[in-house]
């Protein structure tokens, strides 16, 4: 089965920490992207990688960092200068990143800090 | 920016009844893509339409349609015959022609479907 798997589905933290949030696709993407849901709003770009170790940072990248040492992952992480990490987090790849490429979702971690 | 405008904060519909969700966009670009994806209880986003905007021809998909006037910078999603399953948050995305972070979705708000027996 193609897809995008996303782990944990739940993830707690404590102030100060920080945490990896895991993505994994076998659809041969080649563009990785990682997104922000807040309540009552829609989703927002925090990193963009388009080729193995090489990424962009996107509108709301402060307090988080990436890593793209493999084609198929692509794990984010929340560091402790997050001021409010408490979110859902999706992952979502396309084939590349022209012709307007379907971008295609894992199932989300949902972050809490305690 | 771009920017993506769904004014339909929630809306009902009976099942096997047409229900419309509307969405309107601002750019000044002339070629993008615009996209509706389904996010059920679950939280997974799932594509339902997508929409090249130099394409004239509405896209259609099984049960799902939509109405794109690109002057009037308008998208709006119809859904026939509509099912339980249909009941979910629908997001109205758009994405530039860019590369690179260019090519990330802009979405809007998010319009809530319930759907009743």
């Amino acid at each position: 089965d193609g897809g995008i798997t996303q782990s944990p589905k739940y993830l707690f933290r404590k102030e100060g920490q920080n945490v990896t949030l895991s993505c994994e696709q076998n659809l041969n993407h080649d563009a990785m992207y990682w997104y922000r849901q807040d309540p009552g709003q829609g989703l927002r770009l925090i990193y963009y990688s388009q080729i193995v170790n090489d990424f962009q940072k996107g509108d709301i990248a402060e307090g988080y960092s990436v890593s793209r040492e493999k084609k198929e992952s692509f794990p984010l992480t929340v560091t402790s200068a997050q001021k409010n990490p408490t979110a859902f987090y999706l992952c979502a790849s396309s084939i590349d990143d022209w012709r307007g490429d379907t971008q295609y979702f894992g199932p989300g971690t949902r972050l809490t800090v305690l | 920016a771009q920017t993506v405008t769904q004014s339909q904060p929630e809306m009902s519909v009976q099942e096997a009844e047409t229900v419309t969700l509307s969405c309107t966009y601002d750019t000044s670009e002339s070629d993008y893509y615009l996209f509706w994806y389904k996010q059920p209880p679950s939280r997974q986003m799932i594509l339902v339409i997508r929409q090249e905007a130099y394409k004239q021809q509405n896209a259609t998909e099984n049960r799902f349609s939509v109405n794109f006037q690109k002057a009037a910078k308008s998208f709006s999603l119809k859904i026939s015959d509509s099912q339980l399953g249909d009941a979910a948050m629908y997001f109205c995305a758009y994405r530039s022609e860019g590369r690179g972070t260019a090519s990330k979705l802009t979405f809007g708000t998010g319009t809530r479907l319930q759907v009743t027996l």
